[in-house]
């Protein structure tokens, strides 16, 4: 089974920050890796999809690259509202995995 | 708009099996699979499984091969997630969502304790 490994486990940012997430797949997924935002209590939400494509109703401040292992969530600058976890998902082959996702903090 | 709406809470006892229903509506049932993600308290996202409306196909994650069993009916447009032989460990709120790559749409969630 494919595996993910996210880094870092957690940040610490202020508002306006760059924020960068990545993800490593254990083989070559090509593009099919996707990003999701959760906050306490609540479902995860889909922010990028395709490694690149951001989902509809998401700021452009959120955008993804990487394609085959190597994949990177960035965030251009940080607002009150992404402080949250992020995870990366792998949708190339069943079973599909998530990273073990990542943490931003207030600094 | 499209919906997800998932059964309530349940509690269990270790060793029995639990059933969570998830009802879509705002799209054409069989035109996405459903997956299913578990979440243990304070822990990550775990990817269970998913089940294609259409046919009924279904694949699994490996570490719940023989205890989950995902089904659908089309006639209500809903999609079941049952698992058996329950623990501790499975306590969690499970979560089903739509789309036959990434899901976009999700479930409120439905909250399984197991305990004695």
């Amino acid at each position: 089974a494919i595996q993910l490994t996210q880094s870092p486990s957690s940040l610490s940012a202020s508002v306006g920050d760059r924020v960068t997430i990545t993800c490593r797949a254990s083989q070559d997924i090509r593009s099919d890796l996707g990003w999701y935002q959760q906050k306490p209590g609540r479902a995860p939400k889909l922010l990028i999809y395709a490694a690149s494509s951001l989902q509809s109703d998401v700021p452009s401040r959120f955008s993804g690259s990487g394609s085959g292992t190597d994949f990177t969530l960035t965030i251009s600058s940080l607002q009150p509202e992404d402080f949250a976890t992020y995870y990366c998902l792998q949708d190339y082959s069943y079973p599909q995995a998530f990273g073990q996702g990542t943490k931003v903090e207030l600094k | 708009q499209v919906q997800l709406v998932q059964s309530g809470a349940e509690v269990k006892k270790p060793g029995a099996s639990v059933k969570v229903s998830c009802k879509a509506s705002g799209y054409s049932f069989t035109s996405y699979y459903i997956h299913w993600v578990r979440q243990a308290p304070g822990q990550g996202l775990e990817w269970m499984g998913i089940i294609n409306p259409a046919g009924g196909s279904t694949s699994y994650a490996q570490k719940l091969q023989g205890r989950v069993t995902v089904t659908r009916d089309r006639s209500t447009n809903t999609v079941y997630m049952e698992l058996s032989r329950l623990v501790s460990e499975d306590t969690g709120v499970y979560y089903c969502a739509k789309g036959s790559k990434t899901p976009d749409y999700w479930g409120q969630g439905t909250l399984v304790t197991v305990s004695s």
